[in-house]
């Protein structure tokens, strides 16, 4: 099935650190979704981004809506030892609303205290 | 908030028995509910779209007959694998759309499948 490229595919950085995870696609999408897995869990929902160029922040997370409506990114800032997960980032298709989400392949973060 | 109760969290079956996860959406009607499929340190790949009264749409490449979708309520969607074998094994994962909500997209928890 259709999936966004997302990248990196795994970070390990130091507690403190920011950091910064990005998904593109070839398709237009009408909405951008950033979530949060842990182990055995379903996914949580971070940031919700619904305008091209709209930028969102959610505490230490922040996110764009790229202008082109193919790509958006999240940061974290300061990283702390529960940021530890896998991020997805999920777009929904335009045009049509069929509500399907598309799924990038994950961001696996860790963070060393 | 939206609240979406996945069940069970866990289960084990024998090669060639059926098993149902139940996705259940606790404090809102959902006309539309999706089931995933997860695989170890993979994405989420949807499997079917469940709609309520109707038959589910399913992704390609994914067989109606083996995993069957019942969505008979406003709060309620199952799925069924049947003649479950090894390959099934994964995790499942099933999302409530909550068309009152600004966001319509709940999760549940969850289904660590096991097929033995």
């Amino acid at each position: 099935g259709q999936q966004l490229n997302q990248s990196p595919q795994s970070m390990f950085i130091q507690e403190g650190e920011d950091v910064s995870m990005n998904c593109t696609s070839s398709s237009i999408f009408n909405t951008w979704l950033w979530y949060k897995q842990d182990p055995g869990e379903g996914p949580v929902l971070l940031i919700a981004l619904y305008k091209a160029g709209e930028l969102t922040s959610n505490g230490r997370l922040t996110a764009q809506f790229g202008i082109t409506r193919k790509d958006s990114f999240l940061n974290i800032s300061a990283s702390i030892p529960s940021d530890v997960g896998i991020y997805f980032c999920a777009g929904q298709l335009f045009p049509g609303n069929t509500g399907k989400l598309i799924f990038g392949q994950g961001t696996t973060l860790q963070v060393k205290p | 908030g939206a609240v979406v109760s996945q069940h069970p969290s866990r289960v084990i079956c024998k090669s060639g028995t059926s098993v149902k996860i139940e996705c259940r959406s606790l404090d809102f009607q959902a006309t539309t509910m999706f089931w995933y499929r997860q695989f170890p340190k993979q994405s989420l790949m949807l499997m079917a779209t469940s709609n309520e009264g109707s038959k589910a749409t399913y992704e390609q490449g994914v067989e109606k007959d083996k995993f069957l979708i019942n969505h008979a309520s406003l709060t309620l969607s199952t799925l069924t694998v049947t003649s479950a074998h090894p390959e099934d094994s994964s995790f499942y994962i099933c999302s409530a759309r909550n068309n009152r909500a600004s966001y319509g997209y709940t999760f549940g928890s969850g289904t660590r499948l096991t097929v033995v």
